[in-house]
């Protein structure tokens, strides 16, 4: 079966830095492209970051761009998330998604998620 | 503001039919995959269709799909109660290079 557990999340100032990492299991994780999702509190899902199987093509969402990179390590099975500058915004629920194709394009299995919550 | 409109909420009585509509524009819907997802409260999101019209195993086929231009549709049969939840579409948008949902649609089972 498909697992992807995230892990990082937490409590943390604006402006500091957090980072979010996933291990993933019972599939070839260098065939895959990888997302990160997050709900904010009330709110929708939104896309915010992601990776082809070999980190040629990275993509960011414009509240994300700049502060926010996306990497992955395909000899560890982990996906990573560096967030820095963070805002109260950035508060949210983040999933770790994968695809269903090396491209991205379907995100298709979720994580159950790491908290993230900005505040002084 | 989501690029893709969805209609905030539906209703429908058990055994009922519902559909639940995706607008987008020609950079996302038009010339991508377009996909639907269920979040049950409390639960990670389950992916129902992909390609817009294409069910992953495991999916009942009380759930379909349809695409047409730059708009998608998610049709439920012979709707339950268990299948309140909310549901979002979604696309890569190639003029913006980025993954987008839309605003998400909650369905009420009368």
């Amino acid at each position: 079966d498909v697992q992807l557990v995230e892990s990082g999340g937490g409590f943390v100032q604006p402006g500091r830095s957090l980072r979010l990492s996933c291990a993933v299991s019972g599939f070839t994780f260098d065939d895959y492209a990888m997302h990160w999702v997050r709900q904010a509190p009330g709110k929708g899902l939104e896309w915010i970051s992601g990776i082809t199987w070999k980190s040629r093509t990275l993509g960011y969402a414009d509240s994300v761009k700049g502060r926010f990179t996306i990497s992955r390590d395909n000899t560890k099975n982990s996906l990573f998330l560096q967030m820095n500058s963070l805002r109260p915004e950035d508060t949210a629920l983040y999933y770790c998604v994968k695809d269903r194709y090396q491209i991205l394009a379907v995100p298709e299995d979720w994580g159950q998620g790491t908290l993230v919550t900005v505040s002084s | 503001q989501s690029v893709l409109t969805q209609p905030p909420s539906v209703s429908a009585a058990p055994g009922q039919k519902v559909t639940i509509s995706c607008s987008g524009s020609g950079s996302n819907i038009g010339n991508n995959y377009v996909s639907w997802y269920q979040h049950l409260p409390g639960t990670a999101p389950t992916l129902l269709i992909y390609d817009a019209n294409r069910r992953p195993s495991g999916i009942p086929d009380r759930f379909s799909g349809s695409k047409s231009g730059t708009s998608a549709t998610l049709h439920i049969t012979g709707v339950q109660t268990g299948d309140e939840a909310d549901y979002y579409c979604g696309t890569w948008d190639a003029n913006l290079n980025v993954g987008v949902f839309g605003g998400g649609t909650k369905l009420t089972v009368l």
